[in-house]
C-alpha cells in the first residue's frame, strides 16, 4: 500500500521559515520516473504546485516561488522535505505531498491528507 | 508560464444529467514526439485531497467509473460526467504538465 503523510508546524510567524516533511511508504524514490511533489491550497481556493523532486534528485520549482523554496530527500528515512522562507499570511494553506507515479510523468496519483499551515503573529 | 483556465467556475446539474467542464490552456499541451496531450483531471471532494481521474487527457485511472470521460487536444479540453450521481459533487481541476505543472482554478459541480 502506497501512503504519504505530511508533517510540520500548524502555525508559523510572518518572516519565519517553514519546514514540512513528507514521509512516504510503499514505493522507492530511486528512479527518475518517480517523484514526490508539494502542492498547496489556500482555504477555499485552487491548488498550486510548488516543487517536485525525482528519484534521481532532479528538482523542479514553481517559477513564482523558486527563490523561497528548497526541496530535498532522505531515502534512508523515506522522506521529502520542503522549506519555504519568509512566510507571509498569503502562504496560509493546506500543504499536500503527492507521488508522481511512473505511469504518467505528470500525474500525481497518490496524495497525502495534507497539513494546514497558518501564518500569523 | 502556462495558464490553465476552466469554465464555468460552477455548475448545477440534475441527477442523471450530463455535466461538462471545459479547460483551456494558454499554449498547446500536445507533445509532437509522442502525439500525447499532457493534461490531467482531478476530483476533490470536501475535506479530502484531490483524486486523479484522468491522465493523458482521456485515459481513465483504474477504478474510475466510466461515466467520467476526457476529451480534447492542443489547448481545449473537456471533462464530461455522462450521468451525474450524488457522489460526484466535488470540485474538478485540470492540470498541465507540458511545462512544469499548473492547475486550473477549479469547477464546482453541484446537484440542481
Amino acid at each position: 500500500q502506497i501512503t504519504l503523510k505530511e508533517s510540520g508546524p500548524t502555525l508559523v510567524e510572518p518572516t519565519q521559515t517553514l519546514t514540512l516533511t513528507c514521509t512516504f511508504s510503499g514505493f522507492p524514490l530511486t528512479s527518475g520516473a518517480v517523484g514526490v511533489a508539494w502542492i498547496r491550497q489556500p482555504p477555499g481556493k485552487a491548488l498550486e504546485w510548488l516543487a517536485l523532486i525525482s528519484g534521481t534528485d532532479d528538482k523542479r520549482y514553481s517559477p513564482s516561488l523558486k527563490s523561497r523554496l528548497t526541496i530535498s530527500r532522505d531515502n534512508s528515512k523515506n522522506q521529502v522535505v520542503l522549506t519555504m522562507t519568509n512566510m507571509d499570511a498569503v502562504d496560509t494553506a493546506t500543504y499536500y505531498c503527492a507521488r508522481r507515479g511512473n505511469s504518467s510523468p505528470g500525474a500525481f496519483d497518490i496524495w497525502g491528507q495534507g497539513t494546514m499551515v497558518t501564518v500569523s503573529s | 508560464d502556462i495558464v490553465m483556465t476552466q469554465s464555468p467556475d460552477s455548475l448545477a446539474v440534475s441527477l442523471g444529467e450530463r455535466a461538462s467542464i471545459n479547460c483551456k490552456s494558454s499554449q498547446s499541451l500536445l507533445y509532437s514526439s509522442n502525439n500525447k496531450n499532457y493534461l490531467n483531471w482531478y476530483q476533490q471532494k470536501p475535506g479530502q485531497p484531490p483524486k486523479l481521474l484522468i491522465s493523458w487527457a482521456s485515459t481513465r485511472e483504474s477504478g474510475v467509473p466510466d461515466r467520467f470521460s476526457g476529451s480534447g487536444s492542443g489547448t481545449d479540453f473537456t471533462l464530461t460526467i455522462s450521468s451525474l450521481q450524488a457522489e460526484d459533487v466535488a470540485v474538478y481541476y485540470c492540470q498541465q504538465y507540458y511545462n512544469l505543472w499548473a492547475f486550473g482554478q477549479g469547477t464546482k459541480v453541484e446537484i440542481k
